[in-house]
């Protein structure tokens, strides 16, 4: 049984670009959610994927958008990129509607510049 | 609005002693909350988690406590080791909404 799988490790953009992230969820698990955690501070809720749609979102700007697959994978995609938004993704999956909890990703550590 | 924040930033031990690492909530409705613990480059790692109608949990060295009443979780590492120093996130969910909600995490310090 593989964990989650998150890719790049580590990126660095320039203000005004956009940026991919991509997340592997662990075997069994159906849903994906994506945090951003600036340093210093603890993880804040991007959005959730569920069946390919998102079914819950936090308090981020319509910029920042995903995608799951039918593998349950997904991608974290911004757009026009802000220094603030200098984080490192995570990436956690479960299996929706049971007990099992969340399992994260190292993450990607995202630079901008 | 919602918040779940720590007491302490920076809590030092030394090898051996027994740590409490202290929560506060305010979210009253939360009915699930889990403690993590962040390595430096790694993600959140599930340590453990206790649902709203126990007020105890004990697992291997650690233990959580809930007080509804004041609103606030402890998590208790019996023994501390040097492999135990992390920053220690606690986090809240509520039945039916999709995110945990984090606190800014308390840095734990095991001198050996």
């Amino acid at each position: 049984e593989t964990g989650v799988t998150q890719s790049p490790t580590h990126l660095i953009k320039t203000r005004g670009q956009q940026v991919t992230l991509r997340c592997s969820s662990q075997s069994g698990h159906n849903t994906v959610s994506w945090y951003q955690q600036a340093l210093g501070q603890g993880p804040q809720f991007i959005f959730q994927y569920y069946r390919e749609e998102e079914n819950g979102r936090g308090n981020f700007p319509p910029r920042f958008s995903g995608l799951q697959f039918p593998n349950y994978s997904s991608e974290l995609n911004v757009n026009a990129l802000e220094l603030d938004d200098s984080a490192l993704y995570l990436c956690a999956s479960t299996l929706l509607m049971t007990r099992d909890g969340y399992t994260f990703g190292s993450g990607t550590r995202l630079t901008v510049v | 609005g919602e918040s779940v924040g720590l007491h302490l930033p920076t809590l030092s031990v030394q090898e051996g002693d027994n740590s409490i690492i202290n929560c506060a909530y305010s979210n009253s409705a939360s009915d699930y909350f889990i403690w993590y613990k962040q390595e430096s480059g790694k993600g959140p790692q599930f340590i453990i988690d206790i649902r709203s109608n126990m007020d105890k949990r004990q697992g291997q060295r650690v233990t959580v406590l809930l007080n509804k009443t004041v609103k606030h979780l402890s998590l208790q590492i019996a023994a501390t080791q040097p492999g135990d120093s992390a920053v220690y996130f606690c986090a809240e969910k509520r039945e039916g909404f999709q995110k945990l909600v984090f606190g800014t995490g308390t840095r734990l310090l095991v001198s050996p």
